[in-house]
């Protein structure tokens, strides 16, 4: 089963536009999100974290929000740029204690 | 550079053949995990290791896999007798774990193993 889900396969957005991506979880203990980004051939990169003890978490032009009892929680990238465009994979664990589990992946074209 | 390390990037290998993968970690970091990502699939657990102790391994990890940490440094990912269904970019990750809460404690990714079996 699916623990933590990212039903959106693709997104395209603007160049200077707000890009959000969604992430939905089913297990309640998760309690530690990340959100990484991966080009082709490599492996992902860590963008931000968030833990349940807060709804927001902001880093430059990359913002989190949690929403724990819609169990959902999404990555906001303002303004986007081209550079932008890869696969965003939400992860989840309990504690930040157990190996992370991860989403399917949303694939973000900016567009120039 | 003081990521972690995958060797080798590309593995092209005939079915029936082993294979082994080796990751270097972060320096001082005491844990270190196995990925595996297929097309259009998120990164799928393995196994991991604290130190040299093999917490946990996953279904996915039949007994043809074999992972090992010896001295809790590098570690070496073997695959006995690959089949077609192996293929995939195995990911190598580590994190440094401060006692029994890691809130904060980020995971980071090698550049991947690419394995093809023919």
């Amino acid at each position: 089963d699916q623990q933590v889900k990212q039903n959106s396969p693709s997104l395209s957005v603007q160049e200077g536009r707000i890009s959000i991506l969604n992430c939905d979880y089913t297990n309640s203990m998760f309690d530690y999100f990340l959100w990484y980004k991966k080009y082709p051939a490599e492996g992902p990169t860590f963008l931000i974290s968030i833990s349940s003890i807060k709804d927001k978490n902001e880093d430059g032009r990359f913002t989190v929000f949690l929403n724990k009892s819609a169990k959902h929680l999404s990555l906001h990238i303002v303004p986007s740029q081209p550079g932008d465009s890869a696969v965003y994979f939400c992860a989840a664990s309990v504690s930040g204690n157990t190996p992370l589990v991860f989403g399917k992946g949303t694939r973000l074209s900016v567009i120039a | 550079d003081t990521g972690v390390s995958q060797d080798p990037r590309h593995k092209i290998t005939k079915r029936g053949q082993n294979v082994t993968f080796r990751c270097d970690p972060i320096s001082e970091h005491n844990r270190l995990y196995w990925y595996r990502q297929t097309l259009g699939q998120g990164p799928e657990f393995l196994t991991y290791f604290q130190n040299e102790a093999q917490l946990e391994k996953s279904r996915l990890l039949s007994d043809r896999f074999s992972a090992e940490r010896p001295k809790g440094s590098f570690s070496t990912l073997e695959i006995q007798r690959t089949e077609q269904g192996d293929s995939a970019m195995y990911l190598c990750a580590s994190s440094r774990q401060r006692g029994g809460r890691g809130i904060g404690n980020t995971i980071y990714f090698g550049e991947g193993s690419w394995l093809t079996v023919v």
